[in-house]
C-alpha cells in the first residue's frame, strides 16, 4: 500500500474557477502533510503544510485536514493560468523526518 | 548563491559504469534526502541523512549507496548504472523548522 495516494488528473478548471486537488494517505501516524506545486523540468517548492485538523488559509490556497479520514485536500481559489503545474502531497512521519511523496495531480487552468 | 545544488545537471552513461551525483548546500541543514521522479511512481526516497557519517535507506535505496562526510556534501553514487536508474535525481534539505524541504534543480540521469 501506497503511503500517499493522489488522482494523476489531468485536472482542468476554467480562469477564476476553484480547483480541489485531494491526497489520502495510509499511516494515522504521519505527523505532518504538505502540498508542494512543480512546474514542469522545475524541483518541487513548498506551497502550504498542515498538521491540525481543520483548514488552513494562505492567500488563494486552503489546506485541508480530516485525520480522522486520512485526508487531505488543496483548494486553490479564482485560478490563474500561472497555476498549471502538478501538484505533490506529501506527508511526514513521526521518526526520522522522512518524507512521503504522492504521485502528483496535473492541473491546467484555461484561460 | 546559497541553497542546494547539484551536479552534474544532465549526464548520460553506459550500462554498468559507476556514476556520481553531486549534492552541496549552503544552510547546514542536518537532514538531507536523495528523490528519483519517475513518470507514474512520483518522488520515491532512495537514501537519507540526519546528520554527518548518519545515513539510512528510503523506499527504494537498492543499487544506489550514499555517503556524508561532510554536513553540506551528500553525494549519491550509482555503483553499476542500469536502464532502470534512468530518472530525474533530486537532492533535498530539511530547514530548521523540520518542516520545509528545499530541493536542489534536479540531475538528469539517462542510462544506455
Amino acid at each position: 500500500q501506497k503511503e500517499v495516494e493522489q488522482n494523476s488528473g489531468p485536472l482542468s478548471v476554467p480562469e477564476g474557477a476553484i480547483a480541489s486537488l485531494n491526497c489520502t494517505y495510509s499511516d494515522r501516524g504521519s505527523q505532518s502533510f504538505f502540498w508542494y506545486r512543480q512546474y514542469s523540468g522545475k524541483s518541487p517548492e513548498l506551497i502550504m503544510f498542515i498538521y491540525s485538523n481543520g483548514d488552513k488559509e494562505d492567500g488563494r490556497f486552503t489546506a485541508q485536514l480530516n485525520k480522522a479520514s486520512q485526508y487531505v485536500s488543496l483548494l486553490i481559489r479564482d485560478s490563474q493560468p500561472s497555476d498549471s503545474a502538478t501538484y505533490l502531497c506529501a506527508v511526514k512521519k513521526v521518526t526520522g523526518n522522512q518524507f512521503y511523496f504522492g504521485t502528483g495531480t496535473s492541473l491546467t487552468v484555461i484561460p | 548563491d546559497a541553497g542546494i545544488t547539484q551536479s552534474p545537471r544532465y549526464k548520460i552513461t553506459e550500462t554498468g559504469r559507476q556514476v556520481t551525483l553531486m549534492c552541496h548546500q549552503t544552510w547546514s541543514h542536518s537532514y538531507m534526502f536523495w528523490y528519483r521522479q519517475d513518470l507514474g511512481h512520483g518522488l520515491r526516497l532512495i537514501y537519507y541523512s540526519a546528520a554527518a557519517d548518519i545515513t539510512d535507506k528510503g523506499e527504494v535505496p537498492d543499487g544506489y549507496v550514499v555517503s556524508r562526510s561532510k554536513t553540506e556534501n551528500f553525494p549519491l553514487t550509482l555503483e553499476s548504472a542500469t536502464r532502470s536508474q534512468t530518472s530525474v535525481y533530486f537532492c533535498a534539505s530539511l530547514g530548521q523548522g523540520g518542516n520545509t524541504i528545499y530541493f536542489g534543480e534536479g540531475s538528469w540521469l539517462t542510462v544506455v
